[in-house]
């Protein structure tokens, strides 16, 4: 069936090092969203890509969407202790209403 | 606002008990949602709906129905709980623009034991 996966699965860093999660569909995605969990919580929307290539930025986090619209990518730079969480991508498959999420990856900061 | 409110918060049930989760959202959503979330497998579909009257499968549709008789609610029905359907169940809407999905608003999640 359509999957996404995302790697690595845990990362465990020193506060002020770069991080990334990877996403990876095996299906041309129409749009692609990151989500945070933290602890206890429930997943908080971060942002939506939508055009192949795209990239934002939201101050230390950078989004990547690939041009084929089958991979994602987040970046962390230098992390604080307050990025430790879950974080999730999820796309809408082309032509599609399903919105598939990604295992996740857990971030763990060490200060 | 409330935003997305999910009931109960925590349920313990025993094998074969059936129950219902609530989901209602009052932003006038279109799309609704519900997952649910083991640990390291991430979130998973369960049922969605694009619409009052409109539903249909997700991935792991098996053991649950769902309705949605208005905008507003989305009801998630366990027919014979078993010990697989321990798990935390999030609910989820969005808007939808020129046809395309937007950002899925959470409810906090329904903490689902099964003995």
């Amino acid at each position: 069936g359509q999957q996404v996966m995302q790697i690595p699965q845990y990362q465990h860093v020193q506060e002020g090092e770069d991080f990334t999660t990877y996403c990876n569909s095996s299906t041309t995605l129409s749009n692609i969203q990151w989500y945070k969990q933290r602890p206890g919580g429930h997943p908080v929307f971060l942002i939506q890509l939508v055009k192949s290539g795209e990239v934002k930025k939201q101050k230390r986090l950078t989004f990547q969407f690939g041009e084929a619209k089958k991979n994602s990518s987040l970046h962390i730079t230098a992390t604080q202790t307050t990025d430790v969480g879950t974080y999730f991508c999820a796309g809408f498959m082309e032509y599609g209403n399903k919105l598939v999420f990604g295992a996740g990856t857990i971030l763990r900061v060490k200060s | 606002n409330a935003g997305v409110t999910q009931t109960p918060k925590f349920q313990v049930l025993k094998t074969g008990q059936s129950m219902t989760l609530q989901c209602a959202q009052d932003m006038n959503h279109e799309y609704m949602s519900w997952y649910r979330q083991d640990p390291g497998m991430g979130l998973r579909l369960i049922h969605y709906s694009v619409g009052a009257g409109i539903t249909d499968q997700g991935e792991v549709p098996n053991g649950y129905n769902v309705s949605r008789s208005t905008t507003e609610d989305f009801p998630l029905r366990l027919l014979s709980a078993a010990p697989s359907q321990t798990s935390v169940y999030f609910c989820a809407s969005s808007y939808t623009h020129g046809g395309a999905y937007n950002e899925q608003f959470f409810g906090p999640g329904t903490r689902l034991t099964v003995l």
